[in-house]
């Protein structure tokens, strides 16, 4: 699926735990996004990178975080994690003007 | 800022009717426009874009779009649909200048009734 795998696929959580995300991309690319899927909302972005180390926030930022160490992966990180935070999580690559490559999600529930 | 409207929450059709998936945006800027399917339990898949040019733009699986400027429009169209093409639809847009943010309308859900 175009080398895009995101870890775990599925995880329960209790409220108030730290949880993270894993996104590992096998095409070397330099642009890699978050984004948070939601009934009726479609899909909002969290925050995206555009380097190691470089990233920056989406509309839907607060209450997480993320990290770039390595061209490879980027982290998604709930730092304390809440019940509104229960969604399907979305990894994606690409420039925008070409289109994204998605991966298959995770599917967070917080209990 | 950015908006995308789909003006269909849900469209259920029957097997090799003709259907159509609506799609507005709103921006002060110019625009590059997307459509997107995600089939249950997986990702989104690229279903055509439109970047310039011809306002008619043809993807997969049988689907076009419509880029509309003056009414700020980006209706999906396939003449005859097929059971497979249930899915969820998504709009999606993009500024052609200084944008790394992709923004993503509500969804369309297609029901295909055979």
């Amino acid at each position: 699926d175009a080398g895009i795998t995101q870890s775990p696929r599925h995880k329960v959580t209790e409220t108030g735990t730290p949880v993270t995300l894993r996104c590992h991309q096998t095409e070397n690319h330099r642009y890699m996004y978050w984004y948070r899927q939601d009934p009726g909302h479609g899909l909002r972005l969290i925050h995206y990178s555009y380097g190691v180390k470089d990233t920056d926030k989406g509309e839907v930022s607060d209450g997480y975080s993320v990290s770039r160490s390595k061209t490879e992966d980027f982290l998604l990180t709930l730092e304390s994690a809440t019940s509104s935070q229960t969604s399907v999580y979305f990894c994606a690559i690409g420039t925008g003007d070409y289109g994204y490559t998605f991966g298959s999600g995770t599917r967070l529930t917080v209990v | 800022a950015q908006s995308v409207t789909q003006l269909d929450s849900q469209v259920p059709v029957f097997e090799e009717a003709p259907v159509e998936l609506r799609c507005n945006y709103s921006s002060s800027v110019s625009v590059y426009l997307f459509w997107y399917v995600q089939y249950p339990n997986q990702g989104l898949q690229l279903l055509l874009k439109y970047l310039s040019g011809s306002t008619l733009v043809k993807g997969i699986n049988g689907f076009e779009a419509e880029f509309n400027k003056s009414q700020t429009s980006f209706h999906l169209r396939k003449p005859s649909v097929h059971i497979s093409d249930t899915a969820e639809y998504f709009c999606a847009v993009l500024r052609r200048t200084g944008g790394f943010k992709t923004i993503f309308g509500a969804g369309t859900r297609l029901f295909v009734k055979a």
